[in-house]
């Protein structure tokens, strides 16, 4: 089954002690991405991914760190989280080829969501 | 960079009834992207509109892209309680870098 994994689902941690979130997608896409989702503010993108060993920083960057060193992981690493990360994570990924023409383009299409992790720091 | 508005942020809408979401942009876009995310959902994508004055539907739903590609919009027509959920709209520029409205959530009462 086609699909995008995050783990863990929920995590409560303290203020200082590094961790990362897991993605994996098993849709061979080149491209992935990392949002967060906070009440009335709709999905912010915080770094994404166009292929292997190229990441870009979305809008909310800060305070994170990612990696692709292989296509189907895209981790987001936390390395001293503090309480205004508490948020709802969510991973994505896409392909970057036109669905009519199979051409890799510039963008992405459609994004995959994994199913998001929630994450409260005190 | 592109930032797009959308409205209404909340729309309690009665079973069978139509409604309307709107995504607007101060920029021409490349393109937008429909999504809708149930409740403790993930978003899940719906439609793609890239070309100027474009139409397409999907069952109930109609989506349209302006002449301009500054705006979008959604019609869901004869609405039922499937349709509950926050709709999201979001495009991307040509570096892979998205931008999702802050999404119109959708309330229907039976």
């Amino acid at each position: 089954e086609a699909q995008v994994t995050q783990n863990p689902r929920y995590l409560i941690t303290v203020t200082g002690k590094k961790l990362t979130v897991t993605c994996s997608q098993n849709m061979n896409h080149e491209y992935m991405s990392w949002y967060r989702q906070d009440p009335g503010l709709g999905l912010r993108q915080i770094y994404y991914s166009m292929n292997v060993e190229v990441t870009d920083k979305g809008d909310v960057p800060e305070g994170y760190k990612v990696s692709r060193k292989e296509k189907r992981n895209f981790p987001l690493i936390l390395e001293s989280p503090s309480p205004n990360q508490t948020s709802l994570y969510f991973c994505a990924s896409s392909s970057r080829r036109d669905p009519t023409s199979g051409r890799s383009t510039p963008s992405s299409y459609e994004q995959y969501f994994g199913p998001g992790t929630r994450l409260t720091v005190t | 960079g592109q930032q797009v508005m959308q409205i209404p942020q909340y729309q309690h809408v009665q079973e069978g009834e139509d409604f309307t979401t709107y995504c607007n942009s101060s920029t021409t876009l490349s393109n937008i992207q429909w999504y809708k995310q149930r409740p403790g959902g993930h978003p899940v994508f719906l439609i793609q509109l890239v070309k100027s004055g474009e139409v397409k539907k999907q069952k109930r739903l109609t989506f349209q892209f302006g002449e301009a590609k500054k705006n979008s919009s959604l019609h869901i027509t004869a609405t039922q309680t499937t349709d509950v959920g926050t709709y999201f709209c979001a495009t991307t520029d040509s570096w892979g870098k998205f931008q999702f409205g802050a999404g119109t959530q959708v309330v229907v009462t039976p």
